[in-house]
């Protein structure tokens, strides 16, 4: 089976300052990654993914996330915050036959104060 | 960029009629789409998998019959929820494989979804 956690329901930080959004992700074989973001009432954007490239991961707007087999994490970071950032953020695993089912992460609110 | 459209983006009906949501990629063709389900403040759940000019193929739990789904096209897939209940109110995304190219086979691009509320 395949899953993912998203360890913080939310997170805050200061514009300006560094964005971490971690996720954990469980599977059976090598997996593919996405993270993907929603602005309120507006569609899933694609941030980046993992295909089994380079493990580290550069995105659009700043955003990266690496990818670490020993230790099944995907954390997503960015050096500095926008206040446009503010939105909900998934982590996205690749489900198990069939290439693009994918399983989502609970999310991340991630909020952006002045 | 890849574009997933819908439509219509809200729809209030009563309890027990029929609602049809459409979802297009505008700008490349879409051999698979899917559609998810997303409750207030909780994660997409894929209700099924839609493959143009076949059978859609429904996760576990979610009815076949009360939920249905036509690929006609490679542009085009429509849900149809049917004898609508309050319980079936949600936010319905949906989104769209690329058949090849530079849109990808591997990437899913997401419509901005369909919030649906039955009185």
């Amino acid at each position: 089976a395949q899953s993912v956690t998203q360890l913080d329901s939310h997170v805050s930080v200061s514009e300006g300052t560094p964005v971490l959004l971690r996720c954990n992700y469980s599977s059976s074989y090598s997996p593919s990654l996405f993270w993907y973001v929603q602005h309120p009432n507006k569609g899933l954007q694609l941030l980046l993914k993992y295909t089994s490239a380079a493990t580290l991961v550069k995105g659009i707007n700043g955003f990266e996330a690496e990818f670490k087999k020993s230790e099944t994490s995907f954390h997503l970071t960015k050096p500095s915050a926008h206040m446009s950032d503010a939105a909900e953020y998934f982590c996205v695993v690749s489900r198990k036959g069939g290439y693009n089912k994918l399983i989502f992460g609970a999310g991340t609110r991630l909020a952006v104060h002045p | 960029g890849a574009v997933v459209s819908q439509h219509p983006s809200w729809v209030i009906c009563k309890s027990g009629t029929s609602v049809k949501i459409e979802c297009r990629s505008l700008d490349f063709q879409a051999t698979t789409m899917f559609w998810y389900r997303q409750f207030p403040k909780q994660s997409l759940m894929l209700m099924a998998t839609s493959n143009e000019g076949s059978k859609a193929t429904y996760e576990q739990g979610v009815e076949k019959d009360k939920f249905l789904i036509n690929h006609a096209s490679l542009t085009l897939s429509t849900l149809t929820v049917t004898s609508a209940h309050p319980e079936d109110s949600s936010f319905y995304i949906c989104s769209a494989r690329g058949t090849s190219g530079r849109k990808g086979t591997d990437t899913q691009y997401f419509g901005p979804g369909t919030r649906l509320t039955v009185l």
